[in-house]
């Protein structure tokens, strides 16, 4: 079964709208989450990362941790067209050395 | 820095030939990572180097893949008997220890297996 489930599988949102992002990993080992952003016919490239529980924002995107439910959320506000892309949630395991990712949430900004 | 190399981009087998694919990881990364990449399935580990030698290769389809790193410049992704459902983007990413670190992806080597 999938480790690492996101939700919503695709979302639509207005330019300038608010894009919310859910992951939640049924690993309980699992100690730090990255997000990683993927544009059409690209490779994914971090976008942020959070280990300690709470909020953490840089510029228009903001990430939030519970550990203790093992889910994080990447929010997205002002949203832009080219925000439009695969967002992917992963979950990593210090003491197993593994990092699993979810299947991703397809993010589309319409102009 | 060129970022993770990966080649070839693109590469077209019959069913049952050998495909090679290769991975040039960033210079001074200790951790290579092999992954594949469908619409179906999404992106799945396949295997996981540190410091040249393989960690878990627990994603890996035993019988017909095989990885490996002879050096710190570049890691090997031999696929025997290429079957098509081994259709897909094959991406390698470099980091720079295990742990906190991000992975920096290569390009990718998209495979058709017909």
């Amino acid at each position: 079964q999938q480790k690492v489930q996101q939700s919503p599988e695709s979302l639509i949102v207005p330019e300038g709208g608010m894009a919310s992002l859910n992951c939640t990993s049924s690993d309980r080992n699992v100690d730090y989450f990255w997000w990683y952003r993927q544009h059409s016919g690209k490779s994914p490239k971090m976008l942020m990362s959070i280990f300690s529980n709470g909020e953490k924002e840089e510029g228009r995107f903001t990430v939030h941790l519970n550990k203790a439910s093992l889910h994080t959320s990447l929010h997205i506000r002002d949203s832009q067209p080219s925000d439009s892309a695969l967002y992917l949630c992963a979950a990593g395991d210090t003491n197993a050395y593994k990092v699993i990712f979810g299947k991703g949430t397809h993010l589309h900004v319409l102009p | 820095n060129a970022g993770v190399i990966q080649t070839p981009r693109h590469k077209v087998t019959g069913k049952g030939q050998e495909a090679t694919l290769w991975c040039e990881p960033i210079s001074g990364h200790s951790a290579v990572f092999w992954y594949r990449q469908t619409i179906v399935q999404g992106l799945e580990f396949l295997t996981y180097f540190r410091n040249q030698a393989p960690i878990d290769d627990s994603g890996m389809p035993k019988e017909r893949f095989s990885a490996q790193m002879p050096n710190q410049s570049h890691s090997t992704l031999k696929i025997q008997s290429t079957q098509p459902q081994d259709s897909a983007v094959y991406l390698c990413a470099s980091s720079l220890d295990w742990g906190v670190y991000e992975q920096y992806f290569g390009p990718g080597t998209r495979l058709t297996v017909l």
